[in-house]
């Protein structure tokens, strides 16, 4: 079945310090890719999509992402945690049509 | 107006009431989606429209009612709810149905006593 999994439910980090999100999907090709971020209160708003070409990709507020095919996944970074990156990141990926499926999603909370 | 706007944001019903879900865009798009989100689950879609067509239905049950009368709203009709229905209900939209570039409301918290 096809799947889209974040590892991690939650994590902690302080600001100013580097954020890695985790991201593998299971697919039988290369899917659209895409991070989404929700803050408290908000609907989900788009930070970065991957469609093919330069497997890193630049998105909004900082982050970036690495697609690497040999290991079916799209970590999100960032190299420097504001307090504003507080929310929850979700990760997903779009096979060969457009149905999203999304994962579970990671809280990030960032402490001073 | 800009973007995706939902309304109501909360709304606390009971399991006998009828409401509505409204969810208007003023971006232009094409298609519009209905997505389920509860605690720690994964987004659930619920429907899609696609030119005012509905083009999904994911095995949703039928006391949930969608209705797209143009490009610009959508709405979600809600009766005979079961608590479980307790959620936060987003809005979508995008340029075309194939892009999977979304832009989402702020969601209606969906409170069923």
């Amino acid at each position: 079945a096809q799947s889209v999994t974040q590892p991690d439910i939650h994590i902690t980090v302080s600001e100013g310090a580097s954020l890695e999100l985790r991201c593998n999907y299971s697919y039988g090709a290369t899917p659209y890719l895409f991070w989404y971020v929700q803050s408290p209160g908000q609907g989900l708003q788009l930070l970065l999509k991957y469609f093919s070409g330069d497997t890193l990709v630049q998105g909004i507020k900082g982050f970036e992402a690495e697609f690497k095919r040999s290991q079916s996944s799209f970590n999100l970074r960032k190299p420097s945690v504001h307090w504003s990156d507080a929310a929850e990141y979700f990760c997903a990926v779009a096979p060969n049509d457009y149905k999203l499926s999304f994962g579970a999603g990671t809280t990030v909370t960032v402490r001073a | 107006e800009t973007g995706v706007t939902q309304t109501p944001r909360h709304l606390v019903m009971g399991m006998t009431n009828k409401k509505s879900l409204k969810c208007e865009q003023h971006l232009g798009h094409n298609a519009m989606y209905w997505y389920k989100q509860s605690a720690k689950k994964p987004l659930e879609l619920m429907f899609v429209y696609n030119f005012k067509e509905q083009t999904e239905n994911n095995s949703v049950p039928s006391r949930f009612s969608p209705e797209c009368p143009n490009s610009s709203h959508l709405f979600l009709h809600l009766h005979t709810l079961q608590p479980e229905d307790s959620a936060l209900y987003l809005c979508a939209s995008s340029l075309y149905r194939d892009t999977g570039e979304l832009f989402f409301g702020e969601g209606s918290r969906l409170t069923v006593l």
